[in-house]
């Protein structure tokens, strides 16, 4: 158990609408990431924070949006969902800024 | 830019033979270098990392890694493969260095063990 807790574990939507995805890091982390994880593209970084505050950005659609809470936990939103952002999106967390990172099980979203 | 390279997207083994995973970065620093491992419905498990200092790297599960900058590899071996090594192995490459926890992944490479 890595101490990062992603819920749902699963989440199938239609085309068009919103998702939001939570993320509780490991107790003491400051730090929370996010990965999309498909056949296609592989492991991609969507966006970094940092005691909340954005760290970091990678390939995040604008479709896509984040944020961390005052309390550290964050949240990815997905927004007019297509069937291509169908993928298990990873949260990770670390201590500070600096690697190596803490996986949560994932959420895996489906769109149809 | 970091990038990394794992050759091979499926490599089988026999249990008890040597695992050898292949992986290859570009880093305009000096990079720190990591294995992950992923099992079946899962999140990504760290095995190791390198990051300054020694140049063999010992992991959990009897894994380890040999940074060799003249190469730009960092592959990852295990004297002899058990059946529950079989999963996916991610090679990743911090951003900048350390300064940042972003860390580029390569394709991975799944792991098959036979009996």
């Amino acid at each position: 158990d890595s101490g990062v807790t992603q819920t749902p574990k699963h989440l199938i939507t239609a085309t068009g609408q919103r998702v939001t995805l939570r993320c509780s890091p490991r107790s003491g982390d400051l730090s929370v990431y996010w990965y999309q994880q498909s056949l296609d593209q592989g492991l991609q970084f969507l966006i970094q924070y940092y005691n909340g505050e954005e760290r970091a950005k990678g390939n995040i659609l604008e479709r896509f949006s984040a944020q961390q809470f005052p309390d550290l936990h964050s949240e990815l939103n997905l927004s007019s969902l297509e069937l291509g952002d169908s993928a298990l999106y990873f949260c990770a967390s670390s201590e500070t800024g600096v690697s190596p990172l803490h996986f949560g099980n994932g959420t895996r979203l489906t769109v149809t | 830019a970091q990038s990394v390279t794992q050759l091979g997207s499926h490599v089988s083994v026999s249990e008890g033979a040597l695992v050898l995973l292949r992986c290859n970065y570009s880093s305009s620093v000096p990079p720190y270098l990591f294995w992950y491992v992923q099992y079946p419905n899962q999140g990504l498990q760290l095995l190791l990392k390198y990051t300054t200092g020694a140049t063999l790297v010992k992991g959990i599960n009897g894994f380890e890694a040999e940074f060799k900058k003249s190469e730009t590899s960092f592959h990852l071996t295990k004297p002899s493969a058990h059946m529950s090594d079989a999963a996916e192995y991610f090679c990743a490459v911090s951003d900048q260095g350390g300064n940042t926890g972003k860390l580029i992944f390569g394709q991975g490479t799944t792991l098959q063990v036979k009996p």
